[in-house]
C-alpha cells in the first residue's frame, strides 16, 4: 500500500538553529498538509499545499514556518530559528481531493528543541 | 468552546465488547475524519465520511449531518484496538481535531 514518508523520524536541534522536515507524499495525491502535536496535546493543523502554492494555514504557521515542494516529490517545512515550543511531533499528510480514505499520514517526526 | 468533542476521553473494555466513541462538531465540513493513533504516535486514517455510514471489517462509521454528529463503533473489540481515536472534521485545506478518546481493551 503506498505511505506517506517522513525522515527524520526524531531530530534534537538547538534552540535558534533552522530545521528542516522531510516528506514524500504519495506520487498520485494532489494536497498536502503537515501538522503538528504538542505531546500530551490534540494535533493541530499547521498548513496545506495544493499546486505549488500554500492554499490554507493557521495562526499557529507564523513567519519563522514555510513549506516547499522543491522537486516535485519532496514536501518540506522548514523552522526557521526554532524555539522550546516547537517542540513537537510533526505530521505529514497527502491526500486526492475527493474518495477512497482520505488522508494518509507520514509516521511523524519527532522534533526536540533544547 | 472546542470545535470538535469526543466522548468519552477514556474507555476501557473487555475484549469482545461493542465499543462506541462519538463525536460532535461546530464547525462546517466538507468530510469528517477518523483516525487511529497507536501509542508509537503513527496517525492512521480509518474513515472519512461525508453522508451516511460506512463500514471495514469490524469498525463502523456513522454521520449526521443535521445533528452535526458522528459515531465509531468497533464489534468484537480486541486488545490490539487498543488506540486513541481521534476525530477530526474540515474540508480538503484543513482539519480541526477532537482531543481523542483513549481505548483500552483488556483480555
Amino acid at each position: 500500500e503506498p505511505e506517506v514518508t517522513q525522515t527524520p523520524s526524531h531530530q534534537v536541534t538547538q534552540m535558534g538553529q533552522e530545521v528542516i522536515l522531510r516528506c514524500v507524499p504519495i506520487s498520485n495525491h494532489l494536497y498536502f498538509y503537515w501538522y503538528r502535536q504538542i505531546l500530551g496535546q490534540k494535533v493541530e493543523f499547521l498548513v496545506s499545499f495544493y499546486n505549488n502554492e500554500i492554499s490554507e494555514k493557521s495562526e499557529i504557521f507564523d513567519d519563522q514556518f514555510s513549506v516547499e515542494r522543491p522537486d516535485g516529490s519532496n514536501f518540506t517545512l522548514k523552522i526557521r530559528s526554532t524555539k522550546l515550543e516547537d517542540s513537537a511531533m510533526y505530521f505529514c499528510a497527502s491526500s486526492i481531493p475527493q474518495g477512497g480514505r482520505g488522508y494518509t499520514f507520514g509516521s511523524g517526526t519527532r522534533l526536540t528543541v533544547v | 468552546k472546542n470545535e470538535v468533542e469526543q466522548s468519552p476521553q477514556n474507555l476501557t473494555a473487555q475484549e469482545g465488547e461493542f465499543i462506541t466513541i462519538n463525536c460532535s462538531y461546530s464547525v462546517g465540513i466538507s468530510a469528517l475524519h477518523w483516525l487511529q493513533q497507536h501509542p508509537g504516535g503513527g496517525i492512521v486514517s480509518l474513515f472519512m465520511l461525508s453522508s451516511g455510514k460506512k463500514k471495514h471489517g469490524r469498525l463502523i462509521a456513522t454521520i449526521n449531518i443535521q445533528e452535526k454528529h458522528s459515531s465509531l463503533h468497533i464489534t468484537a473489540s480486541h486488545p490490539r484496538d487498543s488506540a486513541v481515536y481521534i476525530c477530526a472534521a474540515g474540508g480538503n485545506n484543513d482539519m480541526r481535531f477532537g482531543a481523542g478518546t483513549r481505548l483500552t481493551v483488556k483480555p
